[in-house]
């Protein structure tokens, strides 16, 4: 069944600590995307990609990075984990082509807290 | 440049009742607009979109909503509330002029409707 996974769903880890949130998605999307949000509250895209070896920054300034070395994967990485970087990240993916008229489809999202 | 509006952040409605949650846009041409449900500890889900055509658009879960070029506005509807409706509404814009740019998400509304 085509999806869009994220793991872990629930990750506690402590200050100074790297870490790499993971995102996959079966569906042969070209354009893959990373929201941060802290609950119940509006989205921040801080990256995305629009296909293998492209990505761009967001809207919101991130200390993380993201690679896309395959069209599927998509992970994020925290070099140095800091309290200010507890949220729920949420993954996206979407087809490419018609002036952007096709909709994200978004994983479960991972709840990150840094104590 | 692009923007979408949604000017309550909470919405009150007794089940059974009509309920309404709004969205104002603002692109320089012809928009596509998205609507998106989010339930708590998940990932966004998408609702409906519109692209061009008719102004009335139905999608999942008995939920409509109503371009209206004139007042740039796409707001999301349903006859009759479910108590299972009451989750977080992100509307989202595309300007399809504006090259390869990701969606522009409101802030959202908290929906909540009262049993």
């Amino acid at each position: 069944e085509a999806d869009i996974y994220q793991t872990p769903r629930y990750l506690v880890i402590g200050t100074g600590k790297k870490i790499t949130l993971e995102c996959s998605q079966t569906m042969g999307h070209d354009k893959m995307y990373w929201y941060q949000q802290d609950p119940g509250m509006e989205l921040h895209l801080i990256h995305y990609s629009y296909g293998v070896n492209s990505t761009e920054k967001g809207d919101l300034s991130s200390e993380s990075t993201v690679s896309r070395i395959r069209t599927e994967h998509f992970p994020l990485t925290l070099e140095s984990a800091r309290p200010s970087h507890t949220s729920q990240y949420l993954c996206a993916s979407s087809e490419s082509g018609g002036q952007g008229l096709h909709e994200q489809y978004f994983g479960p999202g991972t709840r990150l807290t840094v104590t | 440049a692009q923007s979408v509006a949604q000017p309550e952040d909470q919405v009150n409605v007794a089940e059974g009742n009509p309920l309404t949650v709004k969205c104002t846009y603002s692109v320089s041409g012809n928009p596509y607009l998205f609507w998106y449900v989010q339930y708590p500890n998940r990932g966004l889900q998408f609702l409906l979109k519109y692209i061009t055509g008719d102004n009335l658009v139905k999608g999942s879960y008995g939920f409509e909503a109503e371009f209206n070029k004139s007042q740039t506005s796409f707001h999301l509807k349903k006859p009759s509330a479910l108590v299972s409706d009451s989750a977080l509404y992100f509307c989202a814009v595309r300007d399809p002029t504006s090259g390869n740019t990701p969606l522009v998400f409101g802030k959202g509304t908290r929906l909540s409707v009262i049993a």
